[in-house]
Formats: structure tokens, C-alpha cells, sequence
């Protein structure tokens, strides 16, 4: 199976614009998770979609907002951007969101948003 | 909220064990994992344990849980320059009837040739 991949890998913008990132999941994995990796916070929860609902949220602005297709991938849209968005912004793959079992998370690599 | 603590740095010599440590504080904790993130890359699992089993070992890996003290610990045997990562820890918790993984902050493993 291809694993989680993310567009695009790098990218640049400035204060005040807004960037839309793209997060496809593991094939049958209906659960996506993202988070924002930065050198001072570690890594921080954003939100997960499964069916295309928000089912948990973690403590960030309403600028950060997702969303998940019928086809599970999934999109990170961050508004009016701050210069401490600066970040790797992670997004993980899992088969559900409630389900016993291991129902591990699965990391794609990563977008690198710089913001100047 | 449930917390995971994670010392932030460790260096070891080449072919020595590694011990990275971490708390956590949620006791509805289910599965405990290890992410290794190698740099510019994302997370990748090592390793993970059931709530009620104390100790788990794949090849050079151990992993000890201590659910009262609510203590992980990942043992890394014989470790090699490649072993230079960020590990996390990771629990699965519950909430609102939906799971939900908490990551500690990341230890920085320096392996020293």
C-alpha cells in the first residue's frame, strides 16, 4: 500500500496570506489526524476528521480549519498567516477513530510552511 | 488535559544502551507507542505496548511500562549512529468516546561514534 503523502513538501508565504495543505491517507484508512511540529511546542494537535466530520479538536485559533472529502484525503487551511506558523505540519493516517485494537496512526512526511 | 513529559535530550556512545523515559498522565491510557522522526521526515512507529502487559521486546528494542507510576521507558541495545533521531512518546487515550493520541515533546538521541 503507498503510505500518507502530502502536498506540497515545502512552502513559502507571507504574513497575512492564507495556504490551503493537502493530506492523502492510507488506502481504506477513513481517519486523519494533523498536527503542527515546531521546535518550542514539540508537537501539537490540530484537529481529526473521520467521515468527513471533525471528531476531535486540539487548542489552536480558528484560522486553522480542515476538512475531509468522501474520499478521505484531507485539507488544512490556515487563514490571515503569523509569522509563528512557521512549522511542520504533519498530517497521520488511521483505519478508524474509535475502534479497539492497535489502530495505529501511520505519519506522512510532512509540509515545511515558512512564513516571512 | 492528559500531559506526556519527555526529557528533551539524551547522548550516548556508539554500541552503548540508550533509555529514554516518559510520564504520562491520562489512566484511561490504552496503547502506549514510540515514534522515531528522523530530520526532515515524518514519524515513523517503532514500537508500541498494551496498557496491561509490562514489558514488550522486538530485536534491539525494549520497552517497559510501569502502570502505576504511569512510566514508559524505551531501551535501544547496542546503539548505532543511525539511532540519531527525535523518539516520542505517545498514548491513546479516550475522549468523548473517540480516541485520542497525546505525543510528549520528543527526546533528541545523540549517539556519539
Amino acid at each position: 500500500k503507498a503510505g500518507v503523502t502530502q502536498t506540497p513538501r515545502y512552502l513559502i508565504k507571507t504574513r497575512g496570506q492564507q495556504v490551503t495543505l493537502s493530506c492523502s491517507p492510507i488506502s481504506g484508512h477513513r481517519s486523519v489526524s494533523w498536527y503542527q511540529q515546531t521546535p518550542g511546542q514539540g508537537l501539537q494537535f490540530l484537529f481529526e476528521y473521520f467521515s468527513e466530520t471533525q471528531r476531535n479538536k486540539g487548542n489552536f485559533p480558528g484560522r486553522f480549519s480542515g476538512r475531509q472529502f468522501s474520499n478521505s484525503r484531507s485539507e488544512m487551511n490556515v487563514s490571515t498567516l503569523e509569522l509563528g506558523d512557521s512549522a511542520l505540519y504533519l498530517c497521520a493516517s488511521r483505519p478508524t477513530s474509535t475502534s479497539g485494537g492497535r489502530n495505529e496512526q501511520f505519519f506522512g512526511p510532512g509540509t515545511r510552511l515558512t512564513v516571512l | 488535559g492528559e500531559d506526556v513529559e519527555q526529557s528533551l535530550f539524551l547522548s550516548v556512545r556508539e554500541g552503548d544502551s540508550s533509555v529514554i523515559n516518559c510520564t504520562y498522565t491520562d489512566s484511561s491510557s490504552t496503547y502506549l507507542y514510540w515514534y522515531k522522526q528522523e530530520p526532515g521526515a515524518g514519524l515513523q512507529l517503532l514500537t508500541y505496548i498494551f496498557s496491561n502487559m509490562d514489558m514488550k521486546q522486538d530485536q534491539r528494542l525494549t520497552v517497559l511500562l510501569n502502570k502505576k507510576d504511569k512510566h514508559l521507558s524505551l531501551r535501544i541495545a547496542d546503539t548505532q549512529t543511525g539511532d540519531s533521531a527525535i523518539y516520542f512518546c505517545a498514548e491513546r487515550g479516550n475522549s468523548g468516546g473517540y480516541q485520542k493520541v497525546t505525543f510528549g515533546t520528543g527526546t533528541k538521541l545523540q549517539v556519539i561514534p
